[in-house]
C-alpha cells in the first residue's frame, strides 16, 4: 500500500537558515509526488510537485525538492527562509497510474522560524 | 473571489447533532474531494467523487456521508455527530484531463468542534 512519511513532525530554523524537510514515499512503480504548505488559518497550497524528468524540481516562493528513486524521497529545500515561511508543510504521493485522484498525506511537519 | 469555498468556516456542536458542511467550487472541476486533518495525523481522504452520479467512499467513511448535488457542490454531512468527528475539514476538486497528474485545490477549510 501507498504511504508517506514524515520523520519530522517539528523543525525550528533560524531566519535566513537554509532548510531541508524529509520526506519518504512507500510505491512500487512511479509516483506522483505533491509538496504543499498550510499557513495558519488557510487551506493548502501547492508548492511543487514532481512528476517525470528532471528529478530537480522548482517550486514557488523560492522552494525545491529533489526525487530520490533510490532513497524513496521526495526531501523539500530552501536556501534561506523567511519569518513567512513558517507554516506546516505535507508531503503527498499519488500513483502514477491511478485514475481515481487520490493523495495520501504524510503526517505534516510544522515549521517554525525564529527571529 | 476563492475558487474553492466551504461553508461554515467554523463550527460547534453537540454530541448527537446532525451538521452538513458544503462546499462549492467555481474551477469546473469534475472531481471532489472531502479530507480531515487531525494532528499529527495529515490529511486523511472521507469520500471523494468523479462526477454528481459516481461517489466513493475513502480511508475514514464510517460515520460521513456525502451527496454530490451538482458539478460545483459536494456537501458532507455527520448523521449524529460524535467528539472524535472533532477536526478541520478540507474540500479539495481537481481536474482530471490533465492525466493522472492529481493535483488537487483546496478551500480553506472548515474547524469542526464537537461537544
Amino acid at each position: 500500500a501507498q504511504s508517506v512519511t514524515q520523520p519530522d513532525i517539528h523543525i525550528t530554523v533560524s531566519e535566513g537558515a537554509s532548510l531541508e524537510l524529509r520526506c519518504n514515499y512507500s510505491y512500487g512503480a512511479t509516483p506522483y509526488l505533491f509538496w504543499y504548505v498550510q499557513s495558519p488559518g488557510q487551506g493548502l497550497q501547492l508548492l511543487l510537485k514532481y512528476f517525470s524528468g528532471d528529478t530537480l524540481v522548482q517550486g514557488i516562493k523560492g522552494f525545491e525538492a529533489e526525487f530520490k528513486r533510490s532513497q524513496s524521497s521526495f526531501n523539500l529545500r530552501k536556501p534561506s527562509v523567511h519569518w513567512s515561511d513558517a507554516a506546516e508543510y505535507f508531503c503527498a504521493v499519488a500513483a502514477y497510474s491511478s485514475n481515481t485522484g487520490k493523495l495520501i498525506f504524510g503526517q505534516g511537519t510544522t515549521l517554525q522560524v525564529k527571529p | 473571489d476563492a475558487d474553492v469555498t466551504q461553508t461554515p468556516r467554523n463550527r460547534i456542536t453537540k454530541t448527537g447533532k446532525r451538521i452538513m458542511l458544503e462546499c462549492s467550487q467555481t474551477k469546473g472541476h469534475d472531481r471532489m474531494y472531502w479530507y480531515r486533518q487531525d494532528p499529527g495525523l495529515g490529511l486523511r481522504l472521507i469520500y471523494y467523487s468523479f462526477d454528481v452520479k459516481d461517489i466513493n467512499k475513502g480511508e475514514i467513511s464510517d460515520g460521513y456521508s456525502v451527496s454530490r448535488q451538482a458539478q460545483a457542490k459536494f456537501s458532507l454531512s455527520l448523521e449524529s455527530a460524535i467528539p472524535n468527528q472533532t477536526a478541520l475539514y478540507f474540500c479539495a476538486t481537481s481536474d482530471p484531463s490533465g492525466g493522472a497528474s492529481n493535483e488537487q485545490f483546496f478551500g480553506p477549510g472548515t474547524r469542526l468542534t464537537v461537544l
